[in-house]
């Protein structure tokens, strides 16, 4: 059964900093993956997707994920955060159908 | 292009009460995903739909829970009676086929008292 985990419920960092987001899929055969955005009181955003084309997947905002097979990782890294950035991410693995969604990442950005 | 519409945004009812959720998915879009989102969790898939059969309700609590599509359009999930755990959003979701990319609505939040 396919699982995703994502460490580190809460990250923080300075505006213009670096963001990086963990997350770690559980499969046999490399899913689909995926990375969300979730804002305050609002649905789910797709920032980005990965269907076994390109390893390196760029999206939108200026977010890209890395597929790496050998570490069974989808990390979503962003090279300058901005205060508009603060929200929770979600990785999420996928077939046909069925999205497996992590726990999430709260991501907040100092000034 | 409208998006998902999800109606109540929010709702507050007492154990052993009923309550239903509404979602209209963007025009067009065969398939309709209801999710749980439990504070502090991802989303959990209760049930998919393609048109207005049934795909998979593996993780819906059918002895409380029940949803429908009669039309293959607007979908209802319901509740009853609800319990305590049930607080949680209720996130709906579209896609055009299944594996699809997956449209969110804002989501109803639920809270039982």
């Amino acid at each position: 059964a396919q699982s995703v985990t994502q460490l580190g419920s809460h990250v923080s960092v300075s505006e213009g900093a670096l963001v990086l987001l963990r997350c770690n899929y559980s499969s046999s055969v490399p899913p689909y993956l995926f990375w969300y955005v979730q804002y305050p009181n609002q649905g789910l955003q797709l920032l980005l997707k990965y269907t076994s084309a390109a390893t390196l997947v760029k999206g939108i905002n200026g977010f890209e994920a890395e597929f790496k097979k050998s570490e069974t990782s989808f990390h979503l890294t962003k090279p300058s955060a901005h205060m508009s950035d603060a929200a929770e991410y979600f990785c999420a693995a996928g077939g046909q159908g069925n999205l497996i969604f992590g726990k999430g990442t709260k991501l907040s950005v100092k000034p | 292009e409208a998006g998902v519409a999800q109606s109540p945004r929010y709702k507050i009812i007492e154990k052993r009460q009923s309550v239903a959720f509404w979602c209209n998915p963007i025009s067009g879009h065969a398939t309709l995903y209801w999710y749980q989102q439990i504070l502090g969790q991802g989303p959990k898939l209760l049930i998919q739909f393609q048109n207005n059969g049934v795909v998979d309700d593996s993780q819906l609590p059918k002895d409380r829970f029940s949803a429908e599509r009669l039309k293959g359009v607007d979908s209802t999930l319901k509740i009853q009676p609800a319990k305590l755990e049930d607080s949680a959003v209720y996130l709906c979701a579209s896609s055009l086929d299944s594996g699809r990319e997956q449209f969110f609505g804002p989501g109803t939040r639920l809270t039982v008292l």
